[in-house]
This record gives structure tokens, sequence and C-alpha cells, in this order.
């Protein structure tokens, strides 16, 4: 079974901080990779897609891969409290009866506090 | 506009209930998609339709059936429903195959 697993947290950091998020996968073909917030009660959105080794920035989001350790993070700079919310890991998958199929990690609890 | 548009919003209805969730799409995607997150908000991939065509049908029971008139709509009934199948069940669709999501609101669904 192919598995995207993260901490659930909560995850706590003040005001200004670098909230690092982490998620790890179980299939070396692993295709794409997103991250989805989703505010309480609200549906998931996408914030971040990377699909190649490295680092991506986009703002004050950066995603990070690392395809040989099968790691790929979210950095947030600059935390604010409105970025409090659930961060979503998610990954395709490149074949078999998985193609195309978007796998979704647990969500790690984010609470940015002032 | 509503980009994904999914009616009722909330269901509260009896176990044995047959009960039917709507979704709609108005950004021109080919794919779309049914979510199911339960109370622990794990977010699980139900079914998948591309241009109208089943291309995802994850081990669901049989009393779900989804059904895609076309591409700009797909609906989700539920026959017999059980305690377990309380949730929220999101639709989505995208682009091309998998990937960026665009999410509708959810719809909850108490089952008593």
């Amino acid at each position: 079974q192919k598995e995207v697993e993260q901490n659930s947290g909560p995850l706590s950091v003040p005001e200004g901080a670098i909230a690092s998020l982490n998620c790890t996968y179980s299939d070396r073909v692993s295709q794409s990779f997103f991250w989805y917030r989703q505010y309480s009660g609200k549906s998931p959105e996408l914030i971040m897609s990377i699909y190649s080794n490295g680092d991506k920035e986009d703002g004050r989001f950066t995603a990070q891969l690392n395809k040989a350790s099968q790691y790929v993070s979210l950095l947030i700079r600059d935390s604010q409290p409105s970025d409090s919310a659930t961060y979503l890991c998610a990954v395709t998958y490149a074949g078999g009866t998985s193609y195309g199929k978007l796998t979704f990690g647990q969500g790690t609890i984010l609470t940015v506090h002032p | 506009d509503t980009a994904v548009s999914q009616t009722p919003k909330y269901l509260v209805t009896q176990m044995g209930n047959d009960k039917s969730i709507k979704c709609e799409q108005n950004l021109g995607h080919d794919t779309m998609y049914w979510y199911k997150q339960d109370s622990k908000k794990f977010l699980k991939i139900m079914f998948s339709y591309n241009n109208k065509e089943l291309i995802i049908n994850e081990t669901v029971p049989n009393r779900f059936s989804p059904k895609s008139p076309d591409k700009a709509h797909l609906n989700l009934h539920i026959n017999s429903l059980e305690l377990g199948d309380s949730a929220v069940y999101f639709c989505a669709s995208s682009p091309r195959v998998a990937g960026e999501l665009f999410f509708g609101e959810g719809s909850r669904l108490t089952v008593l």
C-alpha cells in the first residue's frame, strides 16, 4: 500500500518564525508532490506543487523535494496567525492501478500564535 | 460564480436511507473526483471520472454509485446508509488526471 506520512502535530510556532512541515512517502515511483492547506470547516486548497528535486519558492512558501530520501517539506517564512490551518501533503504515483491517483497524508495542524 | 459547487452542504438522515450528493464545476476541467474525509481529517479518494468515463474506482462498498451525465457534473448516490458513512464528502475537479485539484465546499453527511 502506497503511503504518505506526516506528523499530525499540532505544530506551534510564534508569529514571524519559520514553520517547517515534513512529509515522507513510501513508493519510489512517485511522480508529483503537492501541499494543500485546509482551514477548519473549509475545503482543501492547493498552495504548492513540486515535480523535481530541489527547492521551489512562491512568496513566503518554499517546497523542498528529495526523491532519494523520499522526503518533501514545506517551509513557511514569517509565519502569520492566518497561516494556522491543517497542511496536507499529497503525492501522485506513476504506474499500475495507482496511476493518476492523488494520495493524501493525514495532515499536520499548524498553529501560529501572536 | 462558485467554481466547484456541491449540494446539499449538510445531510442528516437515518440508517438505511438512500441519499444523493450533486456536484457541478464550471472550470471546463475534464476530470472530476469524489473524496471522503473522515472524523480524523484523513482525505481518501473514492472515484474519479475523466470526460464522463470512470478511471478510478477505489475499494468502496457498492452501496456507493457515482454518475457523470456530462464532464461538468458528477453525482454520488449512496444506498442503505450506515453509521460509518458519516463524513464530509468533497467533490473536486482537475484540468488533467490527478495533480492540481479544485475542491468544492464539501457535503457533511451525518447518519443517525
